[in-house]
């Protein structure tokens, strides 16, 4: 069975552009989640979607945003980027039974972003 | 008070002993917590989850949940170097109708041959 998939894999990016990465769950699993990692912040949460709808967000600014697709893949946008902004992006799919049990999630390799 | 607390580390332990790690979390109605282990450069990956008070096994690695004391930990039996990372801690968070899981800075763990 397939993991977590993120494209791509690496980006640079320059202050002022936008960005768009993407996540591809393992089949089968409905909610995604965003988190971006920095050495100084650690694995912060964005939002989660499931079922094409945001559920969760995170404290992040409007530059951050997210969508999610019928076939469950989720994308992941940062508008007007900023040096901060540089960090691993990391996707994480589950399979969010009801009852709020078993929520392992499962990480995919991550897109690490640098923004210059 | 931050959600989910961990000592940052690092922490270090001979190779062979008992390591450590501890988590406290803020949301007495969390259900589930996690422990993930992160190498270097790679992706968190899940090593243990538990859903009960208590102790759970798993080849050399116990989790032991206190829901009283909103206290998990993650305990590495005979460590090896190949257990050096960061481990972190992650709980589901109740506090909206869904899940959201929270995950702790992660603790640095450097097991020394």
């Amino acid at each position: 069975k397939a993991g977590v998939t993120q494209t791509p894999r690496y980006l640079i990016k320059t202050r002022g552009q936008q960005v768009t990465l993407s996540c591809s769950p393992i089949s089968g699993h409905r909610s995604v989640s965003w988190y971006q990692q920095t050495p100084g912040q650690g694995l912060q949460f964005l939002f989660e979607y499931f079922s094409e709808t945001q559920r969760n967000k995170g404290n992040f600014p409007g530059r951050f945003s997210g969508r999610q697709f019928s076939n469950s893949r989720s994308e992941m946008n940062v508008s007007t980027l900023e040096l901060g902004d540089s960090a691993l992006y990391l996707c994480a799919s589950s399979l969010a039974r009801t009852g709020r049990m078993n929520t392992e999630a499962f990480f995919g390799q991550g897109t690490r972003l640098t923004v210059v | 008070q931050k959600e989910v607390e961990q000592n940052s580390g690092p922490l270090s332990v001979p190779e062979g002993a008992i390591a450590s790690l501890n988590c406290t979390y803020s949301d007495r109605g969390s259900q589930s917590f996690f422990w993930y282990r992160q190498y270097s450069g790679k992706s968190p990956e899940l090593i243990m989850f538990i859903y009960s008070n208590g102790d759970k096994e798993d080849g050399r690695f116990t989790a032991q949940l206190n829901k009283a004391s909103q206290y998990v930990s993650l305990l590495i039996r005979d460590s090896q170097p190949s257990d050096s990372a960061t481990y972190l801690c992650a709980v589901n968070n109740m506090k909206t109708s869904y899940d959201k899981v929270i995950f702790g800075p992660g603790t640095s763990l450097s097991v020394i041959p």
